[in-house]
Parts: structure tokens; C-alpha cells; sequence
């Protein structure tokens, strides 16, 4: 099973910060927190990933709890095209392999 | 920048027949990997490859899926004797690690249809 919850779906009008959240109460202290996206009929795409600090990147901004047991997703200014699931993942401990949730499907308002 | 890539992108079998989904990893990535999603469902594991090894492989990775690096550049995934439920999108993706840290890239898909 995923390590990770999150919520469904969330909203967002265009132009406007969005955050999605994440729970990792399960965290290990060597787990990094990978967050990728599925646009429909494509592959999973990666968006960012973390350990500790929180990290930035050319699509957007992690932020992680202190203890870590959380993090949010933070797109900045939401446009049509980040309309997608959005996936946390923590690698497995033993096999690496990642365990896909269900995500957050992301609907953006025009 | 570098990119998993996959043929084809669309595929339709009758079932029984035999299936090779071709990737071409990130070129200096080491390990591999097959994933799956059937229509509306989550993303699956179906296998890791390293070393010209499986390393890892999951319950629906049954007898009739093998997966073979032919040459330095190809990874390939070959259902035996395609059946229905083996209609879904398969994605290939590469890594440089293993470790928690190491991002995993993923393939555009190749959607598999058995008729």
C-alpha cells in the first residue's frame, strides 16, 4: 500500500497559487519525498523531490514539515496545463520500487 | 534533455498472441523498470531490472511477462500470450540509483489493447 495520503481533488482558478498537501506520518528518516504528475494519456512526469529542506525548482516549490510527516506541493501560478493527477511518493525501503496512490486530481478554473 | 522513450505507442492483439513493448532508457541510467495502469486505476509495479537482473518483481509479473535487455540501449517487456485483463498502459522508466534519493523517469506509455 502507499505510505502517502492526500486528498482526492482539489480546485484552483487559473493564475492563482495552488497547495497540495500530503501526509507521510510513516516516514523514515531516510526516505525522500518524490512528487510527480500524470497529465491524461501520459506517463508520470517529475516534478520535484526532497528530503529535508525545502527545495525549488523551474515547476515548483516543496515545503516539508519539520518532523516530515507532511509536505506541501506549491505551484506557484496555476495555468490549464497543470491540470493533472498529482502523485507523493516515498520509495520503498527494501525494494525502492515507488507505490503509486491515487493522488490529487487538480481541476484549474479558467 | 534526456527522455525514456517507448514503441510502440499504441497497440492492439488478439488475444493469445504474443507481445513485445519496446524502451529505450536514459543513456546512463542502470536500472529499469515496467509499469503498469489499467484504464482508471492506479499505477502498478510490475518489475525492476538491474544488471541484467530482475531485481524485483510484483504478483501480476507472472510467467508470461519476461523483460530482456537485448543490447546497450533497448529494454523490453514481452507478454507471452496476451489476455484481456492485460489490456492497459505500460510504462517503462529508468534511474541512475536505487536509492530513496534517485528520481525515477517515465516513459510516454505504450497502450496495449487486447482484443
Amino acid at each position: 500500500d502507499a505510505k502517502t495520503t492526500q486528498p482526492n481533488s482539489m480546485e484552483s482558478n487559473e493564475e492563482e497559487p495552488v497547495h497540495l498537501p500530503c501526509n507521510h506520518s510513516t516516514i523514515s528518516g531516510t526516505d525522500y519525498i518524490h512528487w510527480y504528475r500524470q497529465l491524461p494519456s501520459q506517463g508520470p512526469e517529475y516534478v520535484i523531490h526532497g528530503l529535508t529542506s525545502n527545495v525549488n525548482n523551474r515547476m515548483a516549490s516543496l515545503a516539508i514539515a519539520e518532523d516530515r510527516k507532511s509536505s506541501t506541493l506549491i505551484l506557484h501560478r496555476a495555468t490549464l496545463r497543470d491540470a493533472a493527477v498529482y502523485y507523493c511518493i516515498l520509495r520503498d525501503v527494501v525494494t525502492y520500487k515507488y507505490i503509486f496512490g491515487t493522488g490529487t486530481r487538480l481541476k484549474v478554473l479558467a | 534533455e534526456p527522455e525514456v522513450t517507448q514503441t510502440p505507442s499504441h497497440q492492439v492483439t488478439q488475444m493469445g498472441q504474443e507481445v513485445i513493448l519496446r524502451c529505450v532508457p536514459i543513456s546512463n541510467h542502470l536500472y529499469f523498470y515496467w509499469y503498469r495502469q489499467i484504464l482508471g486505476q492506479k499505477v502498478e509495479f510490475l518489475v525492476s531490472f538491474y544488471n541484467n537482473e530482475i531485481s524485483e518483481k510484483s504478483e501480476i509479473f507472472d510467467d508470461q511477462f519476461s523483460v530482456e535487455r537485448p543490447d546497450g540501449s533497448n529494454f523490453t517487456l514481452k507478454i507471452r500470450s496476451t489476455k484481456l485483463e492485460d489490456s492497459a498502459m505500460y510504462f517503462c522508466a529508468s534511474s541512475f540509483g536505487e536509492g530513496s534519493g534517485n528520481t525515477i523517469y517515465f516513459g510516454e506509455g505504450s497502450w496495449l489493447t487486447v482484443v
